[in-house]
């Protein structure tokens, strides 16, 4: 059970460059989110899923996109990248009100 | 505005020291409330979470909860030098997605 992947684990963009953030669970888990953390703060939501072909907009959306074709599989599209977009983005998956699981994380610096 | 406050700290205290660290939110239809631990470089990971008032015991931890004053903590017992991390709180409403709204965290150092 490997619970939730992230890959990959470091990039570096250029501006105006676009990349995929890929994200799979293993639990079955309905709930799938996408978080960025900038140092010193606190998680921001960016999207969220609650199952398969539903996604929803959170805190901080744009410049990014999401999909969830399936339960497992929860991909963060950035477009056009620019450097507030230097961050760490943590996928996360969940069951209802419990707890959230936690990916390792990607490390994105657009220079 | 939904928020999360912590304390950024750093919260220092002496090895086997009870270490209480705390946060408040603004939105009263919060429902369930989580406390993550995240050493420096690595993902957030559940410590406790806690559900309705009172006191939640887990091991060297306890969590406390008062919905009235909107105030949730985390008391460390017999800290370690291992507890050094930056403690998250989160707050989630149910429904809508079951978002969580995370604080910037509390630094603790525990000292030798």
């Amino acid at each position: 059970n490997a619970g939730v992947t992230q890959t990959p684990k470091f990039r570096i963009l250029k501006i105006g460059q676009s990349m995929t953030l890929q994200c799979t669970q293993d639990m079955n888990h309905n709930y799938m989110y996408w978080y960025r953390q900038d140092p010193g703060m606190g998680l921001k939501l960016i999207y969220y899923s609650v199952g398969a072909g539903i996604t929803d907009k959170g805190e901080v959306p744009n410049g990014y996109n999401v999909s969830r074709s399936t339960t497992e599989d929860f991909p963060l599209r950035l477009e056009l990248a620019a450097p507030s977009q230097t961050s760490v983005y943590f996928c996360a998956s969940g069951v209802g009100t419990d707890t959230q699981y936690f990916g390792p994380g990607t490390r994105l610096t657009v220079l | 505005q939904k928020e999360v406050e912590q304390n950024s700290g750093p919260l220092s205290v002496p090895e086997g020291a009870i270490a209480s660290l705390n946060c408040t939110y603004s939105d009263r239809g919060s429902q369930s409330f989580f406390w993550y631990r995240q050493y420096s470089g690595k993902s957030p990971e559940l410590i406790m979470s806690i559900y309705s008032n009172g006191d939640k015991e887990d091991g060297r931890f306890t969590a406390q909860l008062n919905k009235a004053s909107q105030y949730v903590s985390l008391l460390i017992r017999d800290s370690q030098p291992s507890d050094s991390a930056t403690y998250l709180c989160a707050v989630m409403v149910t429904g809508g997605g079951n978002k969580l709204t995370f604080g910037t965290g509390t630094q603790l150092k525990v000292e030798l």
